[in-house]
């Protein structure tokens, strides 16, 4: 069965600084990877996705991730963090062919000015 | 840009009550999801419904609860007799195609108090 862990459950960083929130993912088929956000009062936004295409995955608002397969990672990166960045993060992956979602327990960005 | 909506945005309740919960589709999907988070928890998937029944269900969707789509725009989520243990966030979710790729787009949740 698949599942996903989220390092850290809150993260805080400096404005213009690098922002890393960690995702390991457990899987006994080749997964697909999902990192969502959520805004305060707002529903879960998708960030970006890994479907096997291309291990560097480029999203919105200048965030990315890549995929490690010898690492099972899937680690969600910025290289310089907004203040506008501070939210829920939630890392997902895909159960089987259904396409429900498995998540984890999500991490809490802070952003310092 | 089409989103997901959900009412109401807070829900209280006495334990026992029935509740239901709703949620308006993105307009030209066809999947429909219901999932829950529990305060401090894990989001967790309840429900899919595709072409008016139920696709898959996971062990958290007992007897107390169904879900309908009463009309071309509405997904509820009925709980029949509410538990303390109810208490949660619960998101709506839609996509156009259910694949394990597919993009699957959330409501703002409802949160539920169970007293």
């Amino acid at each position: 069965a698949q599942s996903v862990t989220q390092l850290g459950s809150h993260v805080s960083v400096s404005e213009g600084a690098l922002v890393l929130l960690r995702c390991n993912y457990s899987s006994s088929v080749p997964p697909y990877l999902f990192w969502y956000v959520q805004y305060p009062n707002q529903g879960l936004q998708l960030l970006l996705k890994y479907t096997s295409a291309a291990t560097l995955v480029k999203g919105i608002n200048g965030f990315e991730a890549e995929f490690k397969k010898s690492e099972t990672s899937f680690h969600l990166t910025k290289p310089s963090a907004h203040m506008s960045d501070a939210a829920e993060y939630f890392c997902a992956v895909s159960d089987g062919s259904q396409g429900n979602l498995i998540f984890g327990k999500g991490t809490k960005l802070s952003v310092k000015p | 840009e089409p989103e997901v909506t959900q009412t109401p945005s807070h829900q209280v309740t006495q334990m026992g009550q029935e509740v239901i919960l709703r949620c308006v589709p993105i307009s030209n999907h066809l999947y429909f999801y219901w999932y829950r988070q529990i305060l401090g928890q894990k989001v967790e998937f309840l429900v899919s419904f595709y072409n008016n029944e139920i696709s898959e269900k996971s062990e958290i969707f007992d007897d107390q609860f169904s879900v309908e789509r009463p009309d071309g725009s509405n997904f509820t989520l009925k709980i029949r007799s509410t538990k303390l243990e109810d208490s949660a966030m619960y998101f709506c979710a839609s996509s156009a195609d259910r694949g394990p790729t597919d993009t699957q787009y959330f409501g703002p949740g409802t949160r539920l108090t169970v007293l």
